[in-house]
């Protein structure tokens, strides 16, 4: 049960776009379509932003979106805002009821 | 609403044991299955356990497995985790949260175990 890989941190000006990637193996992100990402700020609990590699739950703007190649799914966020400014976290479903994150993305809005 | 409420959280020496609660309400608990996941400090999540509906399916990280048991009372709402045989690295923020799917939908705000001497 190896986590994720994702970057430790990406940055952009509002109004651009950042694309945050999530490393897995066959065994979690290429094997199912079940990737799903988190946005969290200091001391909260996660949010959902995206499930099934590129649903998004109502109530998340849609410069939010998801995509996944092989064993690698990203997360997009275009348009960006100040208040977009937080972490973001893949999870991968593994197989038997298991589940695998990444380390976190800290995203900073310059 | 969705709302979970973690409880039972502190600290804990090394060895000790803890009972974590988890309050719900604003869906059919009984519904949806449950998990733990926590959170190291500075660290990204680690999924914990799962738990389904009936707690007829359990399965647990191997990283706790044999010491931790995830248990739950449809009657009283409530998800539980057992933690025995604490370590230093099970020091994190426990966060119940449900499932929907395959995907964590809603998540508690979380409670704080320090394990140390």
């Amino acid at each position: 049960q190896s986590a994720l890989t994702q970057p430790r941190s990406v940055s952009g000006s509002p109004g651009q776009s950042v694309t945050i990637s999530c490393t897995g193996t066959s065994s979690d992100v290429g094997g199912y379509n079940y990737v799903s990402w988190y946005q969290q700020h200091p001391g909260k609990a996660p949010k959902l932003m995206i499930y099934d590699v590129s649903k998004r739950p109502s109530g998340v703007p849609d410069r939010f979106s998801g995509s996944k190649s092989g064993n690698t799914a990203s997360l997009t966020i275009s348009g960006l805002q100040a208040e977009d400014e937080a972490d973001y976290c893949c999870c991968s479903y593994a197989g038997s009821y298991t589940w695998v994150f990444g380390g976190g993305t800290k995203l900073t809005v310059l | 609403e969705v709302q979970l409420v973690e409880s039972g959280g502190g600290l804990v020496q090394p060895g000790g044991s803890l009972r974590l609660s988890c309050a719900a309400s604003g869906f059919t608990f009984s519904s949806y299955s449950m998990n733990w996941v926590r959170q190291a400090p500075g660290k990204g999540l680690e999924w914990v356990s799962y738990i389904s509906s009936s707690s007829s399916t359990i399965y647990y990280a191997d990283s706790v497995k044999g010491r931790f048991t995830i248990s739950r009372d449809n009657a009283k709402n409530s998800l539980y985790l057992q933690m025995n045989s604490l370590r230093a690295e099970d020091t994190a923020v426990y966060y119940c949260a449900r499932i929907s799917g395959l995907t964590f939908d809603y998540w508690g705000q979380g409670t704080l175990v320090t394990v140390s001497s």
